[in-house]
């Protein structure tokens, strides 16, 4: 199965400020990349989608780059609402797969 | 709009079996696959497979090959996973979630429904 790696564990940013966000995976996973965002007792939310594509109603300040193996989430000027747990996942290959997790803290 | 509403928090013991339901509305249940991933306390998101709904066709991770049977009624929209033989580390959140593409594909989740804490303890 494919493993998916993201670094850092844990980005302290303060409020305002861009954070970049990174995930590798051990083989190409072509474009088949999402990110989701997950707040505590909460599920995950699609953020983006084929390493790029905003999913319905996410703003403009998340964004997502990338092919094959490298992929990034880039989020423009942190808001509060956007200190949370991200995960990557690549859906290229059974078995779907997730990072272990980005945790975005305030700084 | 899309909603996903599973059912309520479970107790089991060691080797017993659980049974989770996940009512879909807001869209045509079965023009869009439906995944289960669970989530341990504290820990990272798991896919466990996935449900054609139309069909009734699925996929299972091989970790859970031989334990989890995903079923659908059509007629009420609702999906169910059925995980057996249950151990102490199967405690978790499980997640139904439909997938983002229509009919006939596979690719990710967009809707999630509220997760069902399943814990198992003897």
């Amino acid at each position: 199965e494919i493993v998916m790696t993201q670094s850092p564990a844990t980005l302290s940013v303060s409020p305002g400020e861009r954070a970049t966000l990174s995930c590798r995976a051990s083989q190409s996973v072509s474009s088949n990349l999402a990110w989701y965002q997950q707040k505590p007792g909460q599920p995950p939310r699609l953020l983006i989608y084929v390493t790029s594509t905003r999913a319905t109603g996410i703003p403009a300040r998340f964004s997502g780059s990338g092919s094959g193996t490298e992929f990034t989430l880039t989020i423009s000027s942190l808001q509060s609402e956007d200190f949370a747990l991200y995960y990557c996942q690549q859906y290229n290959n059974w078995p779907w797969t997730f990072g272990q997790g980005t945790k975005v803290e305030i700084k | 709009q899309v909603q996903l509403v599973q059912s309520g928090a479970e107790v089991k013991k060691p080797g017993a079996s659980v049974k989770v339901s996940c009512k879909a509305s807001g869209y045509t249940f079965t023009d869009y696959y439906m995944h289960w991933v669970r989530q341990a306390p504290g820990q990272g998101l798991e896919w466990m497979g996935w449900i054609n709904p139309n069909s009734g066709g699925t996929d299972y991770a091989q970790k859970f090959q031989g334990r989890v049977t995903m079923t659908r009624d059509t007629s009420i929209s609702t999906a169910y996973m059925d995980l057996s033989r249950l151990k102490s580390d199967d405690t978790a959140v499980y997640y139904c979630a439909k997938d983002l593409s229509y009919y006939g594909s596979v690719s990710c989740p967009d809707y999630w429904g509220q997760g069902t804490l399943v814990t198992v303890s003897s």
